[in-house]
């Protein structure tokens, strides 16, 4: 089955400095990408996500990078804020799968 | 729109006692799953439903059942709590394989 390995699980960063978290993924008939963010206390939510097909997908401060040959995606966050301070997981799932697999999660602190 | 509603949302319960852990989705959706989330050990499915007749198991189901009731609701059942099942337990739901996973607001239970 999929394994997903995220790193770091923790990771802080002042605010206004960027922060890039990785996932490597096994099983290359994966090509669903979604990123969860989830503040203390709350669900996760999907923040951003990335099929197969692109190789890197933004959304304001946000972007999503892929590449399919080394199995690996990225979540970068530009001039982060404390409001970005949360655990971000991120997942990986085949079109034919119901069950998307999760990293660990990273916390990422973000100091003001 | 409510999204995915879970019930209780706290929960504290005696060794050995059962109790039932409601879901329900109004987004029309076919998948519906449970997670349970710990400390350090990132979001474990327990039980999914692909579609409405269909359960199956996920990485960590001793110890539950689950009854996929109808398409909206997928309820979650401890028959004799342990408490190595106190965590916090999160339902969710998505349009189908391959698609994005929408999460309930969590279900924090405890087992003295």
């Amino acid at each position: 089955g999929e394994n997903v390995e995220q790193h770091p699980s923790t990771l802080s960063v002042q605010e206004g400095d960027s922060a890039v978290i990785k996932c490597t993924y096994s099983d290359s008939a994966s090509n669903y990408f979604p990123w969860y963010k989830q503040e203390l206390g709350k669900r996760p939510q999907l923040i951003i996500d990335i099929r197969s097909n692109v190789g890197e997908k933004k959304d304001q401060r946000i972007a999503v990078t892929l590449n399919k040959t080394a199995k690996h995606f990225s979540l970068h966050i530009t001039e982060t804020q404390p409001e970005d301070s949360a655990v971000y997981f991120c997942a990986a799932a085949s079109g034919g799968s119901y069950i998307p697999t999760f990293g660990r999660g990273t916390s990422l602190i973000v100091h003001p | 729109n409510a999204g995915v509603t879970q019930t209780p949302k706290f929960q504290v319960l005696k060794t050995g006692q059962s109790m039932t852990l409601q879901c329900a989705q109004d987004m029309n959706h076919n998948s519906m799953y449970w997670y349970r989330q710990d400390p350090g050990m990132g979001l474990r499915l327990i039980y999914y439903s692909a579609s409405e007749g269909t359960t199956d198991k996920g990485e960590v189901p001793n110890g539950y059942n689950v009854s996929r009731l109808n398409k909206r609701e997928f309820s979650l059942r401890l028959e004799s709590a342990a408490p190595s099942q106190t965590s916090v337990y999160f339902c969710a739901s998505a349009r189908g394989e391959g698609n994005t996973i929408y999460f309930g607001e969590g279900s924090w239970l405890t087992v003295v």
